[in-house]
């Protein structure tokens, strides 16, 4: 059973960078694309883009192109969301998810973590 | 992008209610398809997924039907745990996109 551990709140600068971390245990962390969804204050859910560890290449939302960098670092089983340009609007609770492959295209996102507040205010 | 568009955005409902919720993709996704609950200060969990499948710790009384653009969440009779928020979510492509959510609330 995949265990998804994030780090904890940040208040950021507008203008700066967030870097957000989410350590896996108990699964196989290379095998499945790990994604970052946020969500705003009393908004719904929106996926910003994902990895899977083993290939390690990234997509992206087209919102976030350019200014957001996901990563994985296999060793420590642990993938990364760094978040450029802060403005009050992503101001949001971040959340990783492993998106589970069920078979026949089947995809969903079984684990998530517990969720990053990123209060970004001047 | 698809877009996926639910109704309603919120509903009022009693336990024992049988509560049914929408969600429309703006082109054929198949039947990828899943639904989440959502509780206050919570992460998501999936109920469903591919349109109609139970995950396994999920109770009986929530199902999932459709298939190309048109899917129905329905809750048999609603139990006081099932206030919360649901969204159902696309798997057909990238971007992953979400509907806007139906919050569930006490009548």
């Amino acid at each position: 059973q995949e265990h998804l551990v994030q780090s904890g709140a940040e208040v950021k600068k507008p203008g700066s960078s967030v870097k957000v971390s989410c350590k896996a245990s108990g699964g196989t962390f290379s095998n499945y694309a790990i994604t970052w969804v946020r969500q705003a204050p009393g908004q719904g859910l929106e996926w910003m883009g994902g990895i899977i560890p083993i290939f390690g290449t990234a997509n992206y939302a087209q919102k976030f192109q350019g200014r957001v960098t996901i990563t994985a670092d296999k060793s420590t089983s642990t993938a990364y969301m760094e978040l450029s340009s802060l403005g009050s609007e992503d101001t949001a609770v971040y959340y990783c998810a492993r998106e589970y492959y069920f078979g026949s295209g089947t995809y969903y996102f079984d684990y998530w973590g517990q969720g990053t507040l990123v209060t970004v205010s001047s | 992008d698809i877009q996926m568009t639910q109704s309603p955005s919120s509903l009022s409902a009693s336990v024992g209610d049988r509560v049914t919720i929408t969600c429309r993709a703006s082109q054929n996704i198949n039947s990828y398809l899943n639904w989440y609950q959502q509780k206050p200060g919570k992460a998501p969990k999936v109920l469903i997924y591919a349109a109609s499948t139970l995950r396994s710790d999920v109770p009986s009384r929530f199902s999932g039907s459709g298939s190309g653009t048109d899917f129905t969440l329905t809750i048999s009779s609603l139990q006081p745990e099932d206030f919360a928020t649901y969204y159902c979510q696309q798997s057909y492509r990238t971007p992953r996109t979400f509907g806007q959510g139906t919050k569930v609330e006490i009548k």
